[in-house]
């Protein structure tokens, strides 16, 4: 089967930088996203990969290991806006996205 | 990147009406469209993709009676929740791509639909 796996929650300090990792097992790979979700709003897109290494965009960089099923998102300088969900999900070889549940991040002061 | 627009944001109705939620691409003609609908603290849950023209691919479990979907052009798709029940209450949103090689989906602000 298909499977998506990010920690369910992770706690983070302002200022600090935090790592949420995916691994995945998908039939077939057409790139990995990471979404950020704010509670009652919907996701919006901050990265993809599709080959191997590191994706960098201001703050928040994207790693893929292909060979490892392997994904990590990474946030510098957090700030107390970047308390959300983040999720992760991989495109399948029909193009369809398959989902990890998500992580919630919760940035303390 | 492109704008998808979801209508309506919030919407509370009876128990056994029926709602309609629409999903509009505003500047990209959307080849498939995505209904996803998602509990409280929980990821997305893929109820069914529509592709311009043809009739609706509903994921296992969903029911298609009750979820209603018709993708009659390339800019709009419309989610109907018929005989609508509490249990129904939940987040729904859609998300529309160009094609099936593009690789970015993009969403929909979402429906907040609580039935009373």
């Amino acid at each position: 089967g298909q499977n998506i796996d990010q920690p369910t929650e992770m706690t983070a300090t302002e200022g600090a930088i935090v790592q949420i990792n995916c691994t995945y097992q998908t039939s077939g790979f057409n790139g990995l996203f990471w979404y950020q979700q704010h509670a009652g709003e919907a996701p919006t897109f901050l990265s993809y990969n599709v080959l191997d290494g590191l994706e960098e965009k201001g703050r928040f960089s994207s790693f893929l290991s292909r060979s490892k099923g392997y994904s990590y998102l990474l946030l510098k300088e957090l700030q107390m806006k970047d308390s959300a969900s983040y999720l992760c999900a991989v495109m399948d070889s029909n193009y369809q996205l398959i989902w990890g549940a998500g992580t919630k991040l919760i940035i303390k002061p | 990147g492109a704008v998808v627009s979801q209508h309506p944001s919030r919407v509370i109705c009876k128990s056994g009406t029926s709602v309609k939620i629409e999903c509009r691409s505003l500047d990209f003609q959307a080849t498939t469209m995505f209904w996803y609908r998602q509990f409280p603290k929980q990821s997305l849950m893929l109820m069914a993709t529509s592709n311009e023209g043809s009739k609706a691919t509903y994921e296992q479990g969903v029911e298609k009676d009750k979820f209603l979907i018709n993708h009659a052009s390339l800019t709009l798709s419309t989610l109907t929740v018929t005989s609508a029940h509490p249990e129904d209450s939940s987040f729904y949103i859609c998300s529309a791509r160009g094609s099936q090689g593009d690789t970015e989906a993009f969403f929909g602000q979402g429906t907040r639909l609580t039935v009373v």
